[in-house]
């Protein structure tokens, strides 16, 4: 039973553009979503992070959305920068110290 | 130290052999956690701690898998008598700990993973 569901496996934009990179989840006792991105060969590097009681939390060039009762949050990135091609996963938790559910990530190619 | 340590960056074993891998959490964090990743797929949780105590083990094998975390040393996940499907890369992250309250979640910072190869 996959709880965190990313159903795009890969998305290439134009560099400048915006990346929109979605995700949806299940269980209804998530309180915590979290961006982490990730390159070959290296650990997730947490991006951005939104508490179930809020519906936007933005930092710098990325901004998350949270739409609790789609259960759906998405990442956007503005603008997109070659430097931004990597894997992305979107992550869940129940209380400020549980653990985290992944989704299987996305591969974003932002073309120069 | 700054960053979460993880040792060895490589491990291959014969099917049946003991691995042992080790995580060093950022200086400070009482959290650690430790997730398998297979073939590029999602992570899966198995077990954290808070200090030198198992705060969720949920995801750990009943068999074959065990961990600790002692006060003074690199925290420990170790798999006994390793099977072909214990190939994966092995991540460890650590946290500060949060009070629930604060309505923000203690970002676990990740180590480089330890690549285990079972043959």
């Amino acid at each position: 039973d996959q709880q965190v569901k990313q159903n795009s496996p890969s998305l290439s934009v134009q560099e400048g553009r915006i990346s929109i990179l979605n995700c949806d989840y299940t269980n209804s006792m998530f309180d915590y979503f979290l961006w982490y991105k990730k390159y070959p060969a290296e650990g997730p590097t947490f991006l951005i992070s939104i508490s179930s009681i809020k519906d936007k939390n933005e930092d710098g060039r990325f901004t998350v959305f949270l739409n609790k009762s789609a259960k759906h949050l998405s990442l956007h990135i503005v603008p997109s920068q070659p430097g931004d091609s990597a894997v992305y996963f979107c992550a869940a938790g129940t209380g400020a110290n549980s653990k985290l559910t992944f989704g299987k990530g996305i591969t974003l190619s932002v073309r120069p | 130290g700054e960053e979460v340590a993880q040792t060895p960056k490589h491990l291959v074993r014969g099917e049946g052999q003991k691995a042992k891998l080790y995580c060093a959490p950022i200086k400070g964090h009482s959290y650690v956690f430790w997730y398998q990743q297979v073939l590029k797929n999602e992570f899966k949780f198995l077990i954290s701690f808070q200090n030198e105590n198992v705060f969720d083990e949920t995801g750990m094998p009943k068999e074959r898998f065990s961990a600790k975390c002692l006060p003074n040393s690199p925290c420990s996940l170790e798999i006994q008598a390793t099977k072909l499907e214990d190939s994966a890369v092995y991540f460890c992250a650590s946290s500060q700990p949060k009070l629930s309250s604060d309505h923000s979640y203690n970002e676990q910072f990740f180590g480089p993973g330890t690549r285990l190869t079972v043959l």
